[in-house]
């Protein structure tokens, strides 16, 4: 089967831009992940869908990142506007059903922000 | 709240030594454990998972990890260990109740032929 597709796979902003980030999960799927992993650092959960709800978005700066799952399948990350601790790379990742569930990764997309 | 500490954040090691990365998570309840590696140039893929039962995790490629509740713990090991073996690897927990993956920080290994 086909894995979860991101794009673009780099990307590169001056602060104070927007970016968009956008994800395919593996079909069938129903939830769908999205992560920061900053150097050095383990992946962090930015926020979770199941279907085209949001289950948890705890740690989603919700001032400058916004979230939406299309009809859920594809999904979209923005960032606006940037700053510099937003260089990070971004996973998505998808699981049948629930977190427990097998979670599959993109290969992320890496933002740096100069 | 939930976190997860791996000690060694870099491991360097021989063809055939043996290898064991620390891992311990904070939370008193039913957990459920992962291990996740990362080759180079790869996607982040499942390595083994604990849920319940045997303590003793049995994975992919020769790894094993064993979950001591004892001591918050959930090793991963490897009794001998090859090249291909060099990736960043990630231990993560599900605390009961919660629903979602928390990662520690990683730890890099470097196997030399």
């Amino acid at each position: 089967e086909a894995g979860v597709a991101q794009s673009p796979r780099y990307k590169i902003i001056e602060k104070r831009q927007s970016v968009a980030f956008w994800c395919n999960p593996i079909s069938g799927h129903a939830t769908l992940y999205w992560y920061q992993q900053i150097l050095g650092q383990g992946p962090k959960l930015l926020i979770q869908f199941q279907n085209n709800g949001v289950v948890d978005d705890s740690q989603l700066p919700k001032d400058r990142f916004s979230a939406e799952r299309l009809k859920g399948v594809d999904s979209t990350l923005k960032i606006q506007p940037a700053k510099l601790e937003d260089s990070a790379v971004y996973l998505c990742a998808s699981s049948r059903d629930r977190a427990t569930d097998t979670q599959y990764f993109g290969p992320g997309t890496r933002l740096t922000v100069l | 709240a939930q976190s997860v500490s791996q000690h060694n954040h870099h491991v360097i090691l021989s063809e055939a030594a043996s290898l064991e990365l620390g891992c311990n998570y904070s939370y008193g309840g039913t957990v459920n454990l992962f291990w996740y590696v990362q080759y180079p140039g790869q996607h982040l893929q499942l390595l083994l998972k604990y849920f319940s039962g045997d303590p003793l995790v049995k994975g992919i490629k020769g790894f094993e990890a064993e979950f001591i509740k004892s001591k918050f713990s959930f090793n991963l090991r490897k009794p001998s260990v090859q090249w291909s073996d060099t990736a960043e690897y990630f231990c993560a927990v599900i605390a009961g109740g919660y629903n979602k993956l928390i990662f520690g920080a990683g730890t890099r290994l470097a196997v030399h032929p």
